[in-house]
């Protein structure tokens, strides 16, 4: 256990509905990420935050996802009008230095 | 284009053998590059971090290496055991732009350690 949680570690929807995932980050760290996880390949990099700044966010994050960080704490990461394609595990990880620790990931499933 | 690529895919071992695993990045302008260890289902769990201005890194049986200026690491796990089962990822934190904080993930190798 990392000391990063988040919720729920599993959510099945229906396509067309919106899911919201949340991540709560090791109390101290300033930066947290989201990354994206489809089977047999690594995670790939979403978007970030500093305290409350969203500071890059990758071009596979269209219009429909969105992502917050309201007071520099948790973050909730959005995905409107689900697509099959968005089935994948979602990692966030929080860092105060270069090493990231990662939570265990919300996996969902888009039927 | 900014890639990790990690040989082999999967790799197959009995116990106690010493073995490595290779990672490959194309841009030389890097913060630091970190290998993880990732269970089936889980989250990642950072085994190793190599600054850009370091050669290598040792924790326990593991040793991490990086070859700035031809793009390589390797990590190295000495006298391999069943727990050492699981995929292993290298990352790579790119320099220049807005890039400082994102990792590049290569696809990882499964390793799979028998008694």
């Amino acid at each position: 256990d990392t000391g990063v949680s988040q919720d729920p570690r599993h959510k099945i929807t229906k396509r067309g509905q919106n899911v919201t995932f949340r991540c709560d980050p090791i109390s101290e760290h300033n930066r947290l990420y989201w990354y994206r996880q489809t089977l047999g390949q690594g995670p790939e990099f979403l978007t970030y935050f500093q305290n409350e700044a969203q500071l890059e966010k990758s071009r596979l994050l269209s219009d429909r996802f969105s992502a917050e960080r309201p007071k520099g704490s948790f973050s909730t990461l959005e995905i409107q009008r689900t697509e099959q394609g968005d089935s994948a595990m979602y990692l966030c990880a929080s860092s105060l230095m270069e090493t990231q620790y990662f939570g265990p990931g919300t996996r969902l499933l888009v039927l | 284009k900014q890639e990790v690529t990690q040989i082999p895919a999967a790799l197959s071992v009995p116990e106690g053998e010493n073995l490595v695993l290779n990672c490959s990045f194309t841009d030389s302008a890097i913060y630091n590059l970190q290998w993880f260890r990732q269970d089936p289902g889980k989250g990642l769990t950072s085994l190793l971090l190599i600054q850009s201005s370091q050669r290598e890194q040792t924790s326990g049986r593991l040793n991490a290496s990086l070859d700035k200026s031809s793009g390589r690491s390797t990590l190295y796990i000495a006298a391999s055991q069943p727990g050492d089962s699981a995929t292993y990822l290298c990352a790579v934190m790119y320099a220049g732009g807005t890039s400082y904080g994102k990792l590049t993930f290569g696809q990882g190798t499964i390793l799979t350690v028998h008694p």
